[in-house]
């Protein structure tokens, strides 16, 4: 049974580029969510999708949009890349309803130059 | 900012049992306290949660207080490959669960040889 996958696993762009990380979620899991990883620092909420809707938001701004298809995979896209956006952008899966943990993936190493 | 506060870090003797402290005094009724931990360029991964009764699996067993101000992530016996970041982590269930996570550092678990 394959868990959350991501890919790519490490990206290098340049400022005001835009870039599209993409996951797949653990079988049998509805809900996706996205995180942001700075080095040193805890992972960061970024936003959750379920029945391919935007369902709540942390604090980041709209250059970051996201989409889910039908199947529940999701995309990542951030637009007009700035040097701070380098971090880990992590993938979670989870069932929405009940205690459900969320599952990760290993995560898109996001390196903006 | 995180509702939980951990040390920063721990060290252990491999093959004896590390405690992993958290406290959470301003948790909620409706929230389950949920362990996570992150091996070096991994993604977060999930070990235990509980809402008021001690758990125990296969990773760990988690000790929550009878006031649920704090709780205790016990491994029973270390090996060096849980050297990791540890995140104890609050998470709000409405009967759907959010998947909006809050990590705050964490206690980085050094096991010893």
């Amino acid at each position: 049974d394959a868990g959350v996958t991501q890919s790519p696993t490490h990206l290098i762009k340049t400022r005001g580029q835009q870039v599209t990380l993409r996951c797949s979620p653990k079988s049998g899991h509805d809900t996706v969510s996205w995180y942001q990883q700075a080095l040193g620092q805890g992972p960061q909420f970024i936003f959750q999708y379920y029945e391919e809707e935007e369902r709540q938001r942390g604090n980041f701004p709209d250059r970051f949009s996201g989409h889910q298809f039908p199947n529940y995979s999701s995309e990542l896209n951030v637009n007009a890349l700035l040097l701070g956006d380098s971090a880990l952008y992590l993938c979670a899966s989870s069932l929405l309803q009940g205690t459900s943990p969320l599952h990760f993936g290993n995560g898109t190493r996001l390196t903006v130059t | 900012d995180a509702k939980t506060t951990q040390p920063p870090s721990m060290d252990c003797a491999e093959g004896r049992a590390a405690n992993l402290p958290c406290n959470h005094s301003t948790i909620s009724g409706n929230e389950y306290v949920y362990w996570y931990r992150q091996i070096h360029s991994q993604g977060p991964q999930y070990i235990i949660h509980g809402l008021k009764n001690n758990e125990t699996n296969e990773m760990a067993s988690l000790i929550i207080t009878e006031d649920r101000k704090s709780s205790t992530l016990i491994l029973p016996h270390a090996t060096l490959r849980d050297t990791a970041v540890y995140y104890c982590i609050v998470r709000v269930n409405y009967g759907g669960a959010t998947n909006k996570l809050i990590f705050g550092t964490g206690t980085l678990l050094a096991v010893q040889p």
